[in-house]
C-alpha cells in the first residue's frame, strides 16, 4: 500500500521562528489532509489539499501531486502551535486516510 | 453546535471484558470511520461505514466490531479477542465517502 513519510520527526523552535514540514507519499493520491493534534489528542483540520496551494493565517500548504509531496509552512510560530502535525493521504483505490507518523513541534517562548 | 462527540473520554476495563465506545455526529454526514492511535504513531483505520446499515473492515479490524443502525451513530466494540486494546480511539466523519474527514475528541482506553 501507499507509504507516507513525514520529516523532520521532531522540531524545536523559538517563538517567532518559521518552519517547513514535509510529507512524501509513494503513489498518486485522491486526497491529502494536514492535521494538528493538540496536547489533549484532538485532531484539528488544517488543510484539505490534494493539489495546489492554500493559506490560512500564519499557515500555508502546498501539494505537488506530480512529485508526490506536500509542504506545511508555519510562520511566526507561537507556543500554541506546539503539538504533533500529521499528514494523511488517501490513495486512488483507497478506503480511508493513511497517516504518516507525524512531526512533533515544540515552540518555546 | 455541530460536531462529533465521543464518550467516555477515559475508559478503564479489565482484560477479558468487552467494551463499547460511543461516537455520535450531528453534521448529517453519511460516512463514519474508526481509527486507533498508539503512542508515537499515526492513526490506523479499524472500520468505516459509507451509509447506514453498511460497514467495511479497515486495516486492523481483528478483535473489533461495529454497527451502523442510525446515520448519526457508529459505536465501536472492543472485544476480548483484541490482543492489545489499550490505545487512543478516534472517530471521524465526512459528508460523503472519500472527502475531507473531521475527527471527534477521542477516547483513551486502558485495559489491565
Amino acid at each position: 500500500g501507499i507509504q507516507v513519510e513525514q520529516s523532520p520527526p521532531d522540531l524545536i523552535l523559538q517563538e517567532g521562528a518559521n518552519s517547513t514540514l514535509r510529507c512524501n507519499f509513494s503513489d498518486s493520491v485522491n486526497n491529502l489532509q494536514w492535521f494538528h493534534q493538540n496536547p489533549w489528542g484532538q485532531l484539528i483540520n488544517l488543510f484539505y489539499i490534494p493539489s495546489g496551494t492554500k493559506q490560512n493565517g500564519r499557515l500555508s500548504a502546498t501539494t505537488v501531486a506530480t512529485e508526490r509531496y506536500s509542504l506545511l509552512y508555519i510562520s511566526s510560530s507561537q507556543t500554541t502551535d506546539s503539538g504533533v502535525y500529521f499528514c494523511a493521504v488517501e490513495d486512488k483505490a483507497g478506503t480511508a486516510l493513511i497517516f504518516g507518523k507525524g512531526t512533533t513541534l515544540s515552540v518555546s517562548s | 453546535d455541530g460536531g462529533i462527540t465521543q464518550s467516555p473520554k477515559y475508559l478503564f476495563r479489565k482484560e477479558g471484558q468487552n467494551v463499547t465506545l460511543s461516537c455520535e455526529q450531528n453534521l448529517n454526514h453519511d460516512a463514519m470511520y474508526w481509527y486507533r492511535q498508539d503512542p508515537g504513531q499515526g492513526l490506523r483505520l479499524i472500520y468505516y461505514s459509507q451509509i447506514v446499515n453498511d460497514f467495511q473492515k479497515g486495516d486492523i479490524a481483528e478483535g473489533y466490531s461495529v454497527s451502523r443502525e442510525k446515520k448519526e451513530s457508529f459505536p465501536l466494540t472492543v472485544t476480548s479477542a483484541q490482543k492489545n486494546p489499550t490505545a487512543f480511539y478516534l472517530c471521524a466523519s465526512s459528508i460523503a465517502y472519500r472527502v475531507e474527514q473531521y475527527f471527534g475528541p477521542g477516547t483513551r482506553l486502558t485495559v489491565t
